[in-house]
């Protein structure tokens, strides 16, 4: 089955512990992408990768990294998370089409993450 | 620089009623336009997208959007709803050729019987 897979589901952690949420592909997608979902402000896009190795910042990538060494994953990583990083996160691929276009995005399951 | 407005945060129809919920958006570029959908509690779904084919464009559920240059909008209706057309609605735009994507606020849509 076609899926993006993400981990953990929830998860609750303080002020200042590392932590990373695995994105996980199975359609060999060259693009992923990952967002946070506030109430009022819609999906804002953290960062975002057109292919391994090949990653850019997207509207709010403080306080987040990310990396590209496989193609089927794409973790998001908070190194010191803070209050204002609880979200709901979504990790979505797709295909990167001729044109410099994305395609359908698959979404993730969505991460609800708490930081105290 | 906002790239996508929502016009309308919430839209209530009765059933049976048509559905239109407002997308405008600016950008230098001719771009790529998406909605996408999402159930309570769910992930998103894509209802439709305009690449540089035709304007007007038919999804899925029976939802279709217009692509309106002159008027920098990407309206999407449907002529009847349905009890299940009951979420949130975003419309998304690409900037440029670099795959970064901008979701508008949402648009909360309830159907009431």
């Amino acid at each position: 089955e076609a899926q993006v897979t993400q981990n953990p589901r929830y998860l609750i952690t303080v002020t200042g512990k590392k932590l990373t949420v695995t994105c996980s592909q199975n359609m060999n997608h060259e693009y992923m992408s990952w967002y946070r979902q506030d109430p009022g402000l819609g999906l804002r896009q953290i960062y975002y990768s057109m292919n391994v190795e090949v990653t850019d910042k997207g509207d709010v990538p403080e306080g987040y990294k990310v990396s590209r060494k496989e193609k089927r994953n794409f973790p998001l990583i908070l190194e010191s998370p803070s209050p204002n990083q609880t979200s709901l996160y979504f990790c979505a691929s797709s295909l990167w089409l001729a044109g410099d276009t994305t395609d359908t995005q698959y979404f993730g399951p969505g991460t609800r993450l708490t930081v105290l | 620089a906002q790239s996508v407005t929502q016009l309308d945060s919430h839209v209530s129809v009765s059933e049976g009623t048509p559905v239109l919920l407002r997308c405008n958006y600016s950008s230098s570029y001719s771009p790529s336009l998406f909605w996408y959908v999402q159930h309570p509690n769910k992930g998103l779904q894509l209802l439709l997208k305009y690449t540089s084919a035709a304007t007007l464009v038919k999804g899925i559920n029976g939802f279709e959007a217009e692509f309106k240059k002159s008027e920098t909008s990407f309206h999407l209706t449907k002529p009847s709803a349905h009890m299940s057309d009951a979420a949130e609605y975003f419309c998304v735009v690409q900037l440029g050729s670099w795959g970064k994507l901008q979701f508008g606020a949402g648009t909360q849509v309830v159907v009431t019987p």
